[in-house]
């Protein structure tokens, strides 16, 4: 099955700093990556996704960059608040449905906790 | 986005009872939903996937008699801990899709078993 390294574990940077947070993944046929952010106690929220045919992606402040051959994918958050403080979650799937019971479920890699210090 | 609720937020209940766990998509027709566990500090470890109308497939090493998962409607899932330990103790979250690549999360039930 599917595997998912997160790096690093902990990061810790000042307010305006940019924070860079990188996943690997194991299967060659994921074709979908998100991002989730999570704080304490509350459930996961999707931050921005990509998916395998769109090397880059960006929203505001936040970028995905991906690298199918090398089958890893990292999130850039420029511009670092203090609000950007939580969890975050690299994940990997696989779509359109590929068979059998692996349809859609999300792989997580181990989390990185982002502090932010102002 | 979609609107997925899940209840209780938190429950507490005593090793030996068991203990059940809702999951609603409130505006959408959920065809699939995946039921997680979360220990403190920990990722989010996918326990079972649940289609509409048929059973739920387990993740390796999970105990399908133990949780029990129940996909009745396309709105409704449930997660049942039966005989409930203090090591079940834990953050369980569901999540539900349609037919887009995006999940939507439900609050999460914290379970502490005593």
């Amino acid at each position: 099955g599917e595997n998912v390294e997160q790096h690093p574990s902990t990061l810790s940077v000042q307010e305006g700093d940019s924070a860079v947070i990188k996943c690997t993944y194991s299967d060659s046929a994921s074709n979908y990556f998100p991002w989730y952010k999570q704080e304490l106690g509350k459930r996961p929220q999707l931050i921005i996704d990509i998916r395998s045919n769109v090397g880059e992606k960006k929203d505001q402040r936040i970028a995905v960059t991906l690298n199918k051959t090398a089958k890893h994918f990292s999130l850039h958050i420029t511009e670092t608040q203090p609000e950007d403080s939580a969890v975050y979650f690299c994940a990997a799937s696989k779509f359109p449905r590929a068979g059998g019971t692996s349809y859609g479920k999300l792989t997580f890699g181990q989390g990185t906790i982002l502090t932010v210090h102002p | 986005g979609a609107v997925v609720s899940q209840h209780p937020s938190w429950v507490i209940c005593k090793s030996g009872t068991s203990v059940k766990i809702e999951c609603r998509s409130l505006d959408f027709q959920a065809t699939t939903m995946f039921w997680y566990r979360q220990f403190p500090k920990q990722s989010l470890m996918l326990m079972a996937t649940s289609n509409e109308g048929s059973k739920a497939t387990y993740e390796q090493g999970v105990e399908k008699d133990k949780f029990l998962i129940n996909h009745a409607s396309l709105t409704l899932s449930t997660l049942t801990v039966t005989s409930a330990h203090p090591e079940d103790s834990s953050f369980y979250i569901c999540s539900a899709r349609a037919d887009s690549v995006e999940a939507f999360f439900g609050q999460g039930t914290r379970l502490t078993v005593v």
